[in-house]
């Protein structure tokens, strides 16, 4: 059984908001990982981490920022939301056996 | 870069019959993983495979790393309504953290 929690589950926001969607795992793992997946659709890597302090642009090309300050929390921030930010938002974690975890994801869409 | 072929795109059975779905590479992979995904949830991992050949199962679940390393395959049988979901293949190359590569999934609907 994975722990690993997103908030919210789902965000209504107007164009130009700033927002931060969280993301936290209890596993101890060091490698994390957003990806950005349409309804349907196949997953976009858009950022990771190998651990604290370390963050990495992923195949998609992104708007967002992530920060990873502790292992815990590897929160995503979008500085001014626009309507072609809309999607589903997963967060993920990884085993030292290349299991990989996901979040229940946050659904974002901005008006 | 690495690409993975995740076939057939959709499915449709009926209650009770067996489902098969393969994913091919045009890399070698140490690792293949196999997802459930529901509607607005995220995937959840349902197998995981580590050598070439290893055939697994979880419960109605079988699924087989190819000896070439560039295939991977998913079995469901006697198929159920709540198997409904789009399932993804995902390969891993090596330890680095980049290199978990996802398939573009398999849209399963079970008719009653």
């Amino acid at each position: 059984e994975a722990d690993i929690y997103q908030t919210p589950r789902y965000l209504v926001i107007g164009t130009g908001k700033k927002i931060t969607l969280e993301c936290s795992q209890t596993m101890g793992h060091d490698k994390m990982y957003w990806y950005q997946q349409d309804p349907g659709m196949e997953l976009h890597l858009i950022h990771y981490s190998y651990g604290v302090n370390s963050t990495e642009k992923g195949d998609l090309s992104s708007e967002s920022t992530v920060s990873r300050i502790r292992t815990e929390h590897f929160p995503l921030t979008l500085e001014s939301a626009r309507p072609s930010h809309t999607s589903q938002y997963l967060c993920a974690s990884r085993t030292s056996g290349n299991e990989q975890f996901f979040g229940p994801g946050t659904r974002l869409t901005v008006l | 870069g690495q690409q993975l072929n995740q076939s057939p795109q959709s499915m449709f059975i009926q209650e009770g019959e067996d489902v098969s779905m393969n994913c091919t590479s045009s890399s070698i992979f140490n690792t293949w993983l196999w997802y459930k995904q529901d509607p607005g949830e995220g995937p959840v991992l349902l197998i995981a495979l580590y050598k070439a050949g290893e055939l697994t199962s979880n419960g109605r679940l079988t699924a087989q790393f190819g000896i070439t390393r560039k295939d991977s395959f998913l079995n469901i049988s006697a198929s159920i309504p709540s198997d409904v979901g789009i399932y993804f293949c995902a390969g891993q190359l090596d330890g680095s953290a980049r290199q978990l590569t996802f398939g573009s999934g398999t849209q399963l609907t079970v008719l009653p």
